[in-house]
């Protein structure tokens, strides 16, 4: 039971381009969502969130994006450069639960190329 | 900047023993998790730690599995009879109110053999 998506399990992105990785959810009580880069033999780093108050967070060259009505979240990197070819997971969590629990997507492997 | 730490960074072990995984949490974080990684597939949720005490578990974390919080800074998940299906990445985070903050360590590789 897949409640987070990522369905493009890579993307290769020329530098200094955009980079979109996409991620669908089906659990309507999710209300907080974030991303993750993730580099082999590391644990995932945080990089952004969101509240489902909000359709738009930016913070530097990464902007989320959050569409509601189509349960559905986009990370936009611009301009994307070579250090940021990793795995980026989207995670999503229900924050009226009692304990945060992150339900996290399969990831997409990004290779920004120079 | 605050981190989760976690020791050892990787452990190899025979299967039947025991393990002992070590964290310590964000000195000011009220949340504790673990989740764990088998290779190849998705970051999974393990178990949940409030108030002293389990707040949510996943199916795959059975009675072979138990966590603890001995000394009000580490944070330890021992699986007592480890199973081949054991080997994994074995990720420890912890969050502030609300869960701002959520930050994972850099991980154990448990290797079960």
């Amino acid at each position: 039971d897949q409640q987070v998506k990522q369905n493009s399990p890579s993307l290769s992105v020329q530098e200094g381009r955009i980079s979109i990785l996409n991620c669908d959810y089906t659990n309507s009580m999710f209300d907080y969502f974030l991303w993750y880069k993730k580099y082999p033999a590391e644990g995932p780093t945080f990089l952004i969130s969101i509240s489902s108050i909000k359709d738009k967070n930016e913070d530097g060259r990464f902007t989320v994006f959050l569409n509601k009505s189509a349960k559905h979240l986009s990370l936009h990197i611009v301009p994307s450069q070579p250090g940021d070819s990793a795995v980026y997971f989207c995670a999503a969590c229900d924050s009226g639960g009692s304990n945060y629990k992150l339900t996290f997507g399969k990831g997409t492997l990004l290779t920004v190329n120079p | 900047e605050p981190e989760v730490t976690q020791t050892p960074s990787h452990q190899v072990t025979q299967m039947g023993q025991e393990v002992i995984l070590r964290c310590v949490p964000i000195s000011n974080h009220l949340y504790f998790y673990w989740y764990r990684q088998i290779l190849g597939q998705k970051v999974e949720f393990l178990v949940s730690f409030y108030n002293n005490e389990i707040s949510e578990k996943s199916e795959i974390f059975d009675d072979q599995f138990s966590v603890e919080r001995p000394d009000g800074s580490n944070f330890t998940l021992k699986i007592r009879s480890t199973k081949l299906e054991d080997s994994a990445m074995y990720f420890c985070a912890s969050s502030s109110d609300r869960g701002h903050g959520y930050t994972f360590g850099s991980g154990t590789r448990l290797t079960v053999v």
